[in-house]
């Protein structure tokens, strides 16, 4: 496709509910990102793969959040046992490997009731 | 010290004025520097990228690095109420354990008014 897309749009789970998210990146990009931004924050780096390998998964809040890219492709970004605190917009990039620029995806607002 | 911090503004412009948005950052081996612009609900979108110091040029949109004092800022002439977003700085950290791994300011605001 022509851009990073990312589905659902939006999310509305009750709290302790499980979500999957996921991404498609830019055809022929190798490298993928996860950020969380919250209203009125820089987003926060969640997770990186280059192809299919995770090569930091740093910033995942709590082992309640798990992503994965099992193909190098589309990458699935699952939280369990959803919280309050995990409603954010999580934002997917994806960047050739040869240089740093990342495109954005559109987000999943996810709102945990 | 936040590892990159910017104003919050808002920054305030006349349409046609230039508006200087300045992000410092705390890693002194940083390489990678990013400015996105975010409209409301909307997704970051990139602008520019710059590697070295100095400025770097693209259209209305200018990039300058100064690795020494750990500074980089964007200059946007002939603003026009559409540049009206806020504007992110996001920096490569590689003592963070992953070159590739960005850390983001906050956002300065910026308002161009007609």
């Amino acid at each position: 496709g022509a851009g990073v897309s990312q589905s659902p749009r939006y999310k509305v789970a009750k709290r302790g509910q499980d979500v999957a998210l996921r991404c498609d990146p830019i055809s022929g990009h190798v490298s993928l990102f996860w950020y969380q931004q919250a209203l009125g924050q820089g987003p926060e780096f969640l997770t990186y793969f280059q192809n299919e390998a995770q090569l930091d998964k740093s910033g995942l809040p709590s082992d309640r959040f798990f992503a994965e890219r099992p193909e190098g492709s589309v990458s699935t970004l699952k939280i369990q046992r959803t919280q309050q605190e995990d409603s954010a917009v999580y934002l997917c990039a994806s960047s050739l490997v040869t240089r740093g620029d990342a495109f954005f995806g559109p987000g999943t607002r996810l709102t945990v009731l | 010290q936040k590892e990159v911090e910017q104003n919050s503004g808002p920054l305030s412009v006349p349409e046609g004025a230039i508006a200087s948005l300045n992000c410092t950052y705390s890693d002194r081996v940083s390489q990678s520097f990013f400015w996105y612009r975010q409209y409301s609900g909307k997704s970051p979108e990139l602008i520019m990228s710059i590697y070295s110091n100095g400025d770097k040029e693209d259209g209305r949109f200018t990039a300058q690095l100064n690795k020494a004092s750990q500074y980089v800022s964007l200059l946007i002439r002939d603003s026009q109420p559409s540049d009206s977003a806020t504007y992110l700085c996001a920096v490569n950290m590689p003592r963070a354990g992953n070159n590739r791994k960005l850390i983001w300011g906050l956002g300065t605001s910026l308002a161009v008014n007609p």
